[in-house]
């Protein structure tokens, strides 16, 4: 169980380029989604928390307007990287937590790897 | 500020034990948790920590101490498919996740 279903896994573009990353809960209903990027040998660096619903919450030094989610259903959250440019090129990592509160375990996603050229 | 601190890298032998420590200073407490992240791949949950003592799964177990603000992953019978970077992450009293940055494991046979 607690499956969580990320797409694309790999993605390269041009500059310019607006990228859409989805992000699904498979098995179970997630009321609150995380995005995540995440540099060569660094940590998981937490990027906006979202419930379903309502408008994302994003970290300090987080640009919303760069960083599109919207979190339309309790089992899909979406990342669009809008205009991306080279230094936007990262591990981009999604997880779901499900219904049960804040102690509940996140599940992530496979991640995906974008290159912005 | 909020810290989560853990080494950097460690080598271990196949088939033996190795603990990988984590100390944290973090505004509130609401439980501790251990991810397994091979390279290039998304972490995995491993183990939930929230009162004090050895919660045993396996081949893996995790301890925690709150009063002392340390946690160890505890990984025994030790398998070439174990290297891989465990992370260790504190759920501070607004329910925040604070990652620490991960201990490589190299596994040697």
């Amino acid at each position: 169980g607690a499956v969580v279903s990320q797409h694309p896994s790999w993605v390269i573009c041009k500059s310019g380029t607006s990228v859409k990353i989805e992000c699904r809960s498979l098995d179970f209903q997630a009321t609150t989604m995380f995005w995540y990027r995440q540099f060569p040998k660094q940590s998981l660096m937490l990027m906006a928390t979202s419930n379903e619903g309502s408008k994302a919450t994003y970290e300090q030094g987080v640009e919303k307007d760069k960083f599109l989610i919207n979190h339309a259903s309790l089992t899909l959250s979406t990342l669009t990287v809008t205009s991306a440019h080279p230094e936007d090129s990262s591990f981009y990592i999604c997880s779901a937590r499900g219904v049960g509160g804040e102690s509940q375990p996140q599940h992530f996603g496979d991640g995906t790897r974008l290159s912005i050229l | 500020g909020q810290n989560i601190d853990q080494p950097t890298e460690m080598t271990a032998t196949e088939g033996a034990i190795v603990q990988i420590n984590c100390t944290y200073q973090t505004s509130g407490f609401n439980g501790l948790f251990w991810y397994q992240q091979h390279a290039g791949e998304a972490p995995t949950f491993l183990s939930y920590n929230v009162l004090d003592g050895l919660e045993e799964k396996g081949r893996f177990s995790s301890f925690l101490s709150r009063s002392k603000g340390y946690s160890y992953l505890l990984l025994k019978e030790l398998q070439m498919k174990d290297s891989a970077s465990y992370l260790c992450a504190v759920m501070d009293s607004n329910y925040q996740l604070i990652w620490g940055a991960g201990t490589k494991l190299i596994i040697k046979p």
